[in-house]
């Protein structure tokens, strides 16, 4: 069984600022991605990031950057110079080669000008 | 046009009827879920069609009852609710479903039954 921890039910950050929201994980699947999705009020989910469990680097996708600690069962994602539409949900998600995709209980985050 | 749509955006239901939500993606993808988003829970998978064949089903009561006519459309018809049902129901494609790539999501159905 898949389990996602995300252990900041909230964050805040001044505009421009870099943050980190934190996720942990737990699979015994030696094959698996790890995803970041956000989520504004409107409902939508929206992709951000995707780590695979083989991946040498850690992901980058302009702002967005994912802090994967293998070892650690960490793959925390950091947001660089926060912005007001930054302020959202953000779920962690990790999916096993057999497709399930299992989802944190989110952070909120909250950007400040 | 939005990749993936769900209608309505809002429902409410008493417990006695009968009522459907519709999810449409035209990105071509082969596999499409419904998820239900309950306030302070994470995101459970209901269920999991592949090329119209439902593939998982996470022990959903049977007040819900999915449907997939093709694999551009997916239903979720719901009859005779329970108030904690209320919640989110997002729907969500992907190429296929075993595979590392990601779930493109709806905007989701708030569902709200008195």
């Amino acid at each position: 069984a898949q389990k996602i921890t995300q252990t900041q039910p909230g964050m805040f950050v001044q505009e421009k600022e870099a943050v980190t929201l934190d996720c942990t994980y737990d699979t015994s699947d030696p094959s698996y991605g790890l995803f970041w999705y956000k989520q504004p009020s409107s409902g939508e989910m929206i992709f951000l990031i995707y780590q695979g469990s083989y991946d040498q680097q850690n992901a980058t996708e302009g702002r967005y950057s994912l802090n994967f600690q293998k070892a650690r069962k960490s793959a925390n994602l950091v947001i660089s110079a926060s912005q007001l539409g930054d302020s959202a949900m953000y779920f962690c998600a990790s999916r096993t080669s057999y497709g399930k995709l299992t989802f944190g209980q989110g952070t909120i985050l909250t950007v400040h000008p | 046009e939005t990749g993936v749509t769900q209608t309505p955006r809002h429902l409410v239901m008493g417990m006695t009827n009968k009522k459907s939500l519709k999810c449409e993606q035209h990105l071509g993808h082969n596999a499409m879920y419904w998820y239900k988003q309950s306030a302070k829970k994470p995101l459970e998978l209901m269920f999991v069609y592949s090329l119209e064949e439902r593939v998982e089903n996470n022990s959903v009561p049977s007040r819900f009852s999915p449907e997939c006519p093709n694999s551009s459309h997916l239903f979720l018809h719901l009859h005779t609710l329970q108030p904690e049902d209320s919640a989110l129901y997002l729907c969500a494609s992907s190429p296929t479903p075993i595979g590392s790539g990601e779930l493109f999501f709806g905007e989701g159905s708030r569902l709200t039954v008195l």
